[in-house]
């Protein structure tokens, strides 16, 4: 069974511009959830979707957003970028239903110049 | 204050020893309870999960956990080099659908 894949493993952009992550969850998996990771506050939770709707999202502002789509893909994206924004982003899936657990894919390494 | 502590690092052990990691929750609502481990620069590995209290053992992992005092351990017994890692503790539950982590213990195995 294929495991959770992120597209791309790495991505260089500068301030102002905007990124689009990609997930590909587990095959029957139709939870996905964004975390950011960075070495100041580690992982924090983004947002999660669940059959095409977004179902809990943490507290990061407007400018990080995602969707699902009817295959349970997701991506994510973030619009005018920061320095702070330089981070590991990593998709989980599972299959959507209370205190699963969530597996993760490679993530993928964003750095804004 | 953090949701999920854990006990601050380095940790290093001697090969074949057991090495103990710990982690603290804030929220009462917490139900399940995730060891992850994380090579540098790879993503988190699920290694453990534990939802009752008591222990849980996989191999040489043994998780335990203790909802009255809010803790969680791991216990890796027989210690390798290759065990070494970050570990995060994550707790899952409440109304919120996230995982919450810690900052993650560094282990280090020493041959």
């Amino acid at each position: 069974k294929a495991g959770v894949t992120q597209t791309p493993r790495y991505l260089i952009k500068t301030r102002g511009q905007q990124v689009t992550l990609s997930c590909s969850p587990i095959s029957g998996h139709r939870s996905v959830s964004w975390y950011q990771q960075t070495p100041g506050q580690g992982l924090q939770f983004l947002f999660e979707y669940f059959s095409e709707t977004q179902r809990n999202k943490g507290n990061f502002p407007g400018r990080f957003s995602g969707r699902q789509f009817s295959n349970s893909r997701s991506e994510m994206n973030v619009s005018t970028l920061e320095l702070g924004d330089s981070a590991l982003y990593l998709c989980a899936s599972s299959v959507g239903g209370a205190n699963e657990k969530l597996f993760f894919g490679s993530g993928t390494q964003l750095s804004v110049l | 204050q953090k949701e999920v502590e854990q006990n601050s690092g380095p940790l290093s052990v001697p090969e074949g020893a057991i090495a103990s990691l710990n982690c603290t929750y804030s929220d009462r609502v917490s139900q399940s309870f995730f060891w992850y481990r994380q090579y540098s620069g790879k993503s988190p590995e699920l290694i453990m999960s534990i939802y009752s209290n008591g222990d849980k053992e996989d191999g040489r992992f043994t998780a335990q956990l203790n909802k009255a005092s809010q803790y969680v351990s791991l216990l890796i017994r027989d210690s390798q080099p290759s065990d070494s890692a970050t570990y995060l503790c994550a707790a899952l539950g409440g109304s919120a659908r996230q995982l919450t982590f810690g900052s993650g213990t560094q282990l280090t195995v020493l041959p």
